[in-house]
């Protein structure tokens, strides 16, 4: 089974830090680009940041740039998301999720992790 | 960046309507569009991707439509486990962007 398992997810004050962890299993973690989403209590869904297989290709959100970095371990098959100078606003519910393989852009965001829930607090 | 807009924002509909969401972007997107569900304390599902390619293992009652800016999902005959909220998401260009939701209610 294709699995995704955040972790790292908790309670900090404004101005703090986290870094989320995503290990993925069953799948060819280093064939694919991953990403961040996160939903804020009972809101939508926003786009935070990916990253190309190889780790040399990163995008990112205005709102998170500069205070995000994603990064990934294709021999650990993990993922992260190092935040830094959080703000109220980032508290939310974050995904990590499998985008498009190398050898197809259009079948992309296919697989999701549980989520692991950040809350910054003032 | 492409704004996604999806419309309704809400409606109530009966188990056996025929469903449409439709979904426009600010700037063509070719078909770089997914649909996806959502229930309440669960993770978003995708339905749809490509704009029109039905994930494998969801009901053929669900399908998907357009190329450029805009896109319909159809629910042929909506049955009482898709009631739900539904999200569309480009992903032709930076930043990656979903609609607003639309959700689906009992009436």
């Amino acid at each position: 089974e294709e699995q995704l398992v955040e972790s790292g997810g908790g309670l900090v004050q404004p101005g703090g830090s986290l870094r989320l962890s995503c290990v993925a299993s069953g799948l060819t973690f280093s064939n694919y680009w991953m990403s961040w989403v996160r939903q804020t209590p009972g809101k939508g869904l926003e786009w935070v940041a990916n990253i190309m297989q190889d780790g040399t290709e990163k995008y990112y959100v205005d709102s998170v740039n500069g205070r995000f970095t994603i990064s990934r371990d294709n021999a650990k098959n993990s993922l992260y998301l190092q935040m830094h100078s959080l703000r109220v606003e980032d508290t939310a519910v974050y995904y990590c999720v499998r985008e498009n393989p190398y050898y197809n852009k259009l079948d992309s965001m296919d697989v999701w992790g549980q989520g692991t829930t950040v809350t910054v607090f003032s | 960046d492409i704004q996604m807009t999806q419309s309704p924002s809400a409606m109530s509909a009966s188990v056996g309507d025929r469903v449409t969401i439709t979904c426009r972007a600010s700037q063509g997107i070719r078909s770089y569009l997914a649909w996806f569900q959502q229930k309440p304390g669960k993770v978003p599902k995708r339905l749809i991707y490509a704009a029109s390619s039905l994930q494998s293992g969801v009901p053929s009652r669900f399908s998907g439509s357009g190329s450029g800016t805009e896109f319909t999902l159809t629910i042929s005959s909506l049955q009482p486990e898709d009631f739900a909220t539904y999200y569309c998401l480009q992903h032709n260009s930076y930043p990656r962007t979903f609609g607003q939701g639309t959700k689906v209610e009992i009436k």
